[in-house]
């Protein structure tokens, strides 16, 4: 089965640093996709990066950019220069089955401290 | 924004009552599906549709229902809501080929 695991519950940075939120995810299968999502309390989910396992580029979306490392299973989020508004829980997920289902992990709460 | 729209927004029932929510879309998307949130969990598959009429089950389909009689919308039906049903309810939509999934805005689904 599919899982998805982010081992941090909750983590904190202060404006304008940088922090990495980790992900680790268990699969079979050699072609699929990994996504990053925000979840402001909105409540909205945000997509902020994806990434093709058969890339061996990392994705980079602005300030958001990922440390995909496919033989170790992993798939972390680098956010630079920090600021108050990337306060949110970060999900990872992964995309799999010709259906496109998603599995998620439990989220990581990001503080951003002024 | 992806044209998507769950109805109600908020829900307060009773426990044993039935309820059904709505998930409309208007991007003629392939791929609809349930996932409801809850905290220490994230996001857990109900159930899904990858057709009219085709649905299959999800991680945690016990005590859900749903039916897709057309493109554009998609129901979850709790025959008889339970507390333990309390949770954040998220319509999702995707379609062949796509490379991401678009989320409606959430019905928060209170089950006293």
């Amino acid at each position: 089965a599919q899982t998805v695991t982010q081992s941090q519950p909750e983590m904190s940075v202060q404006e304008a640093e940088t922090v990495t939120l980790s992900c680790t995810y268990d699969t079979s299968e050699s072609d699929y996709y990994l996504f990053w999502y925000k979840q402001p309390p909105s409540r909205q989910m945000i997509l902020v990066i994806r990434q093709e396992a058969y890339k061996q580029q990392n994705a980079t979306e602005n300030r958001f950019s990922v440390n995909f490392q496919k033989a170790a299973k992993s798939f972390s989020l680098k956010i630079s220069d920090s600021q108050l508004g990337d306060a949110a829980m970060y999900f990872c997920a992964y995309r799999w089955g010709s259906n496109y289902k998603l599995t998620f992990g439990k989220g990581t709460l990001l503080t951003v401290n002024p | 924004d992806a044209g998507i729209t769950q109805s109600p927004r908020h829900k307060v029932t009773e426990t044993g009552t039935p309820v059904t929510l709505r998930c409309h879309q208007t991007e003629n998307h392939r791929y609809m599906y349930w996932y409801r949130q809850d905290p220490g969990h994230g996001l857990r598959l109900i159930h899904y549709s990858y057709g009219v009429k085709d649905t299959d089950k999800g991680e945690v389909s016990d005590g859900y229902s749903v039916s897709r009689s057309k493109t554009e919308d998609f129901l979850l039906t709790l025959e008889s809501a339970t507390s333990s049903q309390t949770s954040v309810y998220f319509c999702a939509i995707s379609d062949q080929g796509a490379t991401e999934a678009f989320f409606g805005q959430g019905t928060r689904l209170t089950v006293v």
